[in-house]
């Protein structure tokens, strides 16, 4: 299995309070990945890191931020939570964007978060 | 944008059956990965296809890229009830580092 951590794996909380949720992994991939996952939509993609301080927005960014300090660690920033965050949030790592067998995600075990 | 087609949306077989499903898509992909997601875990990759044409297996699962680059399909043989859960195409995005687009899945249930 793939070294990734999530945590934490539930957590419940009141509209308009920050959440963070973290990643970390023991792989040394460059490549992070946040997605939430719900019903009737698969997973879609929130952020993502291309190295350490380098992320970009995913389809559904909006109310989401992340910081990348060290290669280990991505974290997921919900500043204000919003019942329409409520969802299950995976983060995925990959070694490369190469061309081949480095293009693949391994995922982590997800984390549930329920904001009331 | 991208978008990966499932079908179908669930399946409810026997034990012992032979599940098919697919993935297509209105834009060619030049990787496809097939991922299943057990409950309460996040996707596994199960198989890897790079050319069109490959057909590649795992243990009784069988993948198939399709000659026109826009479809895949999965094979199960002989469904056992660990195979229960959600089966996920997905192909690679813009080619850059924003990750895979996944399909919205295949819900596999098997009744005793």
């Amino acid at each position: 299995d793939a070294g990734i951590t999530q945590s934490p794996r539930h957590k419940v909380t009141e509209t308009g309070t920050p959440v963070t949720l973290r990643c970390h992994q023991t792989e040394n991939h460059r490549y992070m990945y946040w997605y939430r996952q719900d019903p009737g939509h698969g997973l879609r993609l929130i952020h993502y890191s291309y190295g350490v301080k380098d992320t970009d927005k995913g389809e559904v960014s909006d109310g989401y931020s992340v910081s990348r300090s060290k290669t280990e660690d991505f974290l997921l920033t919900l500043e204000s939570a919003t019942s329409s965050q409520t969802s299950v949030y995976f983060c995925a790592i990959s070694e490369s964007i190469d061309r081949g067998e480095n293009e693949k995600l391994f995922f982590g075990s997800g984390t549930q978060l329920s904001v009331l | 944008g991208q978008q990966l087609n499932q079908s179908p949306q669930s399946m409810f077989i026997q034990e012992g059956e032979d599940v098919s499903m697919n993935c297509t898509s209105s834009s060619i992909f030049n990787t496809w990965l097939w991922y299943k997601q057990d409950p309460g875990e996040g996707p596994v990759l199960l198989i890897a296809l790079y050319k069109a044409g490959e057909l590649t297996s795992n243990g009784r699962l069988t993948a198939q890229f399709g000659i026109t680059r826009k479809d895949s399909f999965l094979n199960i043989s002989a469904s056992i009830p660990s195979d229960v859960g959600i089966y996920f195409c997905a192909g690679p995005k813009s080619g850059g580092a924003d990750g895979l687009t996944f399909g919205k899945g295949t819900h596999l249930i098997i009744q005793p």
